[in-house]
C-alpha cells in the first residue's frame, strides 16, 4: 500500500515561532504536495513540488516555504506562526502522470496560540 | 485556471435512502476527475476516479458517479446509504497539462438511523 505519513497529528505552537511539518511516502512519487483545509473553503494548495529541489508555488503561499532535499521528504515550514496559520494541513503524493490520483497522509492538526 | 463547485455544503438523509453529491468543474480541455472520503480526523481517501472510456465509474462502497462532458458534471451517487458512509466528500479535477488537483469546497453527508 501507498503509504504518506506526517510526522505529527497534533501540534500546538506560539505565535512567531518556526513550525516544521514533516512528510514522508514510500512509493518513490515525483510529486509532492501541501494543502490546507478550512471548513466552508475545502482544500487549497499551498506548495508543490515536481522533483528534489524543485518547488512550485500553489494557491496560497503567503507565510510559507517548503524544502524536498530528498525524493521521499517534503517538508512545509511556517517562518513564523501567526494565528491565521490554524488549520489542518494535508501531505499528498502522485505519480508523475496525468491519469493518477493523489494519496494523501493523515493530516496534521495545527494550533497556533 | 481550474475550479470545482459542489453545490451542497451538508446534504442530510436517512438511512438506506439514495443519495447524489453534486460535483460541477469548469474546463475546455481533458479533465480527470476523481472522489474522495475524509471520515473525521483521517486524512482523505479515495472514492473513485473517471479518467477515460465509460462515463459510468464504479468505486469503493457502493458509490458510483456519472461523468457528463456536456453538463460538465460528475456526480457521486449511492443507492442506499449506511450510517457509515457519515463524512465530507470532496470531488477533484486534474486539468490535462497540469500536476495539480483542484479541490471542490466539499460536502458534508450526514447520514440518520
Amino acid at each position: 500500500d501507498v503509504k504518506v505519513t506526517q510526522s505529527s497529528r497534533y501540534l500546538v505552537k506560539r505565535t512567531g515561532e518556526k513550525v516544521f511539518l514533516e512528510c514522508v511516502q514510500d512509493m518513490d512519487h515525483e510529486n509532492m504536495f501541501w494543502y490546507r483545509q478550512d471548513p466552508g473553503l475545502g482544500l487549497r494548495l499551498i506548495y508543490f513540488s515536481y522533483d528534489v529541489k524543485m518547488k512550485e508555488k500553489g494557491d496560497i503561499p503567503e507565510g510559507y516555504s517548503v524544502s524536498r532535499e530528498k525524493k521521499e521528504r517534503f517538508s512545509l515550514i511556517l517562518e513564523s506562526a501567526s494565528t491565521n496559520q490554524t488549520s489542518m494541513y494535508l501531505c499528498a503524493s502522485s505519480q508523475d502522470r496525468i491519469n493518477t490520483e493523489a494519496f494523501f497522509g493523515q493530516g496534521t492538526r495545527l494550533t497556533v496560540v | 485556471a481550474q475550479s470545482v463547485t459542489q453545490l451542497d455544503s451538508q446534504v442530510p438523509v436517512f438511512e438506506e435512502a439514495p443519495v447524489e453529491l453534486r460535483c460541477n468543474y469548469s474546463s475546455s480541455v481533458s479533465v480527470y476527475l476523481f472522489w474522495y472520503v475524509q471520515y473525521p480526523n483521517q486524512g482523505l481517501q479515495l472514492l473513485l476516479k473517471y479518467l477515460s472510456g465509460s462515463t459510468l465509474v464504479k468505486g469503493i462502497n457502493g458509490f458510483e458517479a456519472e461523468f457528463n462532458k456536456s453538463q460538465t458534471s460528475f456526480h457521486l451517487r449511492k443507492p442506499s446509504v449506511h450510517i457509515s458512509d457519515t463524512a465530507e466528500y470532496f470531488c477533484a479535477v486534474r486539468h490535462s497539462g497540469y500536476s495539480t488537483l483542484t479541490f471542490g469546497k466539499g460536502t458534508m453527508l450526514l447520514v440518520s438511523p
